[in-house]
């Protein structure tokens, strides 16, 4: 596509309930990141993509989240079990491999866990 | 590891004045340094990129940025504000162009009198 695409753009759960988050990067970019923002927060690195897999998943804030992509394209952002604390925008960003630094980012996912 | 700061959550501007932003970083070796910005409801986007070329980065929209190793800094500048520079800004290091993991600020939030 012409940009990456995220969805929902906005959720709004009840605590307990699990979540999914989707991303669709820019096509051919072999590299997918997410990052959350909270309010007042720079940006917090979660999970990072070369392909289908993950080298790096030491952001992810507890086993309750999960990442997963297939085919090198759409990823999927889970949180089971969701938490006040889970609220945040979550931006998934894609790029050309490492393309030192020039990540293109999507307009996020709002997450409000009531 | 690499970590930015930027110094004041917030700015407050008149149009046509000059824009300053301030971003200090820490890196145990030559940092990779970037400038993004938020504009309400979109996604992150680069505005200017240092890779230990010129110290004097020019970027998109009249912005630039001025690396000075002495300071540990990397700040921000537009000659003349406009009202469309209204929006957030973040600083970002990474270790290397190979680096994967961005860090980031947490950000400057640009407002611009009329």
């Amino acid at each position: 596509g012409a940009g990456v695409s995220q969805s929902p753009s906005n959720k709004v759960t009840e605590k307990g309930k699990d979540v999914e988050l989707r991303c669709d990067p820019i096509s051919g970019h072999t590299a997918l990141y997410w990052y959350r923002q909270s309010l007042g927060q720079g940006l917090e690195f979660l999970i990072y993509f070369q392909g289908n897999s993950a080298p790096d998943k030491s952001g992810l804030p507890s086993d309750r989240f999960s990442a997963e992509r297939t085919g090198g394209s759409v990823s999927t952002l889970t949180i089971q079990r969701t938490q006040q604390e889970d609220s945040a925008v979550y931006l998934c960003a894609s790029s050309l491999g490492l393309a030192s630094g020039e990540l293109f980012f999507g307009e996020g996912s709002r997450l409000t866990v009531l | 590891a690499q970590s930015v700061t930027q110094l004041g959550s917030h700015v407050s501007v008149s149009e046509g004045a000059l824009v300053l932003l301030r971003c200090n970083y820490s890196s145990s070796v030559p940092p990779y340094l970037f400038w993004y910005v938020q504009y309400p409801n979109q996604g992150l986007q680069l505005l200017l990129k240092y890779t230990s070329a010129a110290t004097l980065v020019k970027g998109i929209n009249g912005f630039e940025a001025e690396f000075k190793k002495s300071e540990t800094s990397f700040h921000l500048t537009k000659p003349s504000a406009h009202m469309s520079d209204a929006a957030e800004y973040f600083c970002a290091v990474s270790a290397s162009s190979n680096d994967y993991k961005l860090s980031f600020g947490a950000g400057t939030t640009v407002t611009v009198r009329a």
